[in-house]
């Protein structure tokens, strides 16, 4: 099975402009959750989607976007970037809802650095 | 606000010791805790887990041990390996939809 693969690896934007990181979730997944880890802390969960609708989201303004398509795949958009956005962006997909399991994994993650 | 926190950033260990990492939360809705591993320039992946209803879970080298009334819980990784260098994250479910993550601990083992 193919694991969360997530593109590009690495991402250069310039303050103001906007950004589409993707991920395609691990096969038979259909739950997506993006996390936005900064330089020396945690990941920190930015949205989740299931079957293509937004199923919780965290702390985050609504620049911060995404979607799901019907093979689960999904995409990040952020608006308007800013100098606090770099960061790793890490894609997870699950099974289903919920984190009670151990079965969340993660991408390799999208580095992102605004200059 | 940091729910979930990780106060040692860094733990040095000699390869065949016992390293052990240490983990408060804040939030006391929290009833699902979980440690990751994470390479350079990987994702980070599950470890081991425990439910607030226990107060340890043993899989082989590694164990987690949880005290709800101190909001404290530690991973135990005996013997450790040079494998076993990475950054360990510990994060917390209240069983909801997300993971909050404490900071992370580099281990270094050393031969």
């Amino acid at each position: 099975e193919t694991g969360v693969t997530q593109s590009p690896t690495h991402l250069i934007k310039t303050r103001g402009q906007q950004v589409t990181l993707r991920c395609s979730s691990q096969s038979g997944h259909n739950t997506v959750s993006w996390y936005q880890q900064a330089l020396g802390q945690g990941p920190q969960f930015i949205f989740q989607y299931y079957r293509e609708e937004e199923n919780g989201r965290g702390n985050f303004p609504p620049r911060f976007s995404g979607l799901q398509f019907p093979n689960y795949s999904s995409e990040l958009n952020v608006n308007a970037l800013e100098l606090d956005d770099s960061a790793l962006y890490l894609c997870a997909s699950s099974p289903k809802p919920g984190v009670t399991n151990e079965k969340l994994f993660f991408g390799s993650g999208t580095q992102l650095s605004v200059l | 606000d940091q729910q979930v926190k990780q106060n040692s950033p860094s733990l040095s260990v000699q390869e065949g010791r016992i390293s052990i990492l240490n983990c408060d939360y804040t939030n006391s809705m929290f009833d699902y805790f979980l440690w990751y591993k994470k390479y350079p320039a990987e994702g980070p992946t599950f470890l081991i887990s425990i439910s607030s209803i226990k107060d340890k879970n043993e899989d082989g080298r590694f164990t987690v041990f949880l005290n709800k009334s101190a909001k404290h819980l530690s991973l135990h990784i005996v013997p450790s390996q040079p494998g076993d260098s990475a950054v360990y994250f510990c994060a917390a479910s209240a069983n909801d939809y997300k993971l909050s993550f404490g900071a992370g601990t580099t281990v270094t083992v050393r031969a």
